[in-house]
């Protein structure tokens, strides 16, 4: 079956440490984005990317970083800079950044203590 | 830039009908609408487009009113099954941007 698959569901970090999510698509997507969702806050903009080797800061990149070396493959990289890391990760892809159309991933619950 | 939606929850009983409405401070290219239940992801409803028709899913459907750049999303005959929270994903200008989400309408049907 084709989609998005976000690991793991659920994910564990003491304060300080870098952590990465990931997020891999078979849907032959050329854009990838990644979501941030707190409570009552909808969801945020991170990173996106349109096509391989290139992607763009949304609006809450700080403490963030990303790769984009494969179509299929889009990690988010958590870093110790991200003040309130605590929160539900969405990863979502288009066919093409003309239509932006999203399917997104099961997302990762990351909990930093 | 984030859209505004309104209102912000609301408690339905089968059958009644809800309006859920999307508002932008930017001139709109599209509207997506997508329902998230407690712990999933997000699924897509429908995309209203500037100078597109209204749109229908089911016994949802959708409108955009480009004068006031606005889209309501119209919820008649409620179901037990429409309870989640409701999205509005917004591009802007001349569309081939990443959507901007509104903070969600939580949705709730009680039989």
């Amino acid at each position: 079956d084709g989609g998005i698959t976000q690991s793991p569901k659920y994910l564990f970090r003491k304060e300080g440490q870098n952590v990465t999510l990931s997020c891999e698509q078979n849907l032959n997507h050329d854009a990838m984005y990644w979501y941030r969702q707190d409570p009552g806050q909808g969801l945020r903009l991170i990173y996106y990317s349109q096509i391989v080797n290139d992607f763009q800061k949304g609006d809450i990149a700080e403490g963030y970083s990303v790769s984009r070396e494969k179509k299929e493959s889009f990690p988010l990289t958590v870093t110790s800079a991200q003040k309130n890391p605590t929160a539900f990760y969405l990863c979502a892809s288009s066919i093409s950044p003309g239509v932006p159309e999203a399917f997104f991933g099961q997302g990762t619950r990351l909990t930093v203590v | 830039q984030q859209p505004v939606q309104s209102p912000q929850a609301v408690i339905l009983r089968e059958g009644e009908d809800a309006v859920i409405n999307c508002s932008s401070s930017k001139a709109l290219y599209s509207v997506h609408w997508y329902r998230q239940k407690h712990g999933e992801a997000p699924v897509f409803l429908m995309i209203l487009l500037k100078g597109g028709e209204q749109k229908g899913h089911e016994k949802i459907s959708a409108s955009f009113n480009e004068k006031k750049q606005q889209s309501s999303l119209y919820l008649t005959a409620s179901q037990l099954s429409y309870s989640g929270t409701y999205f509005c994903g917004t591009e802007i200008g001349s569309g081939n941007t990443p959507l901007v989400f509104g903070k969600g309408t939580r949705l709730s049907v009680i039989a």
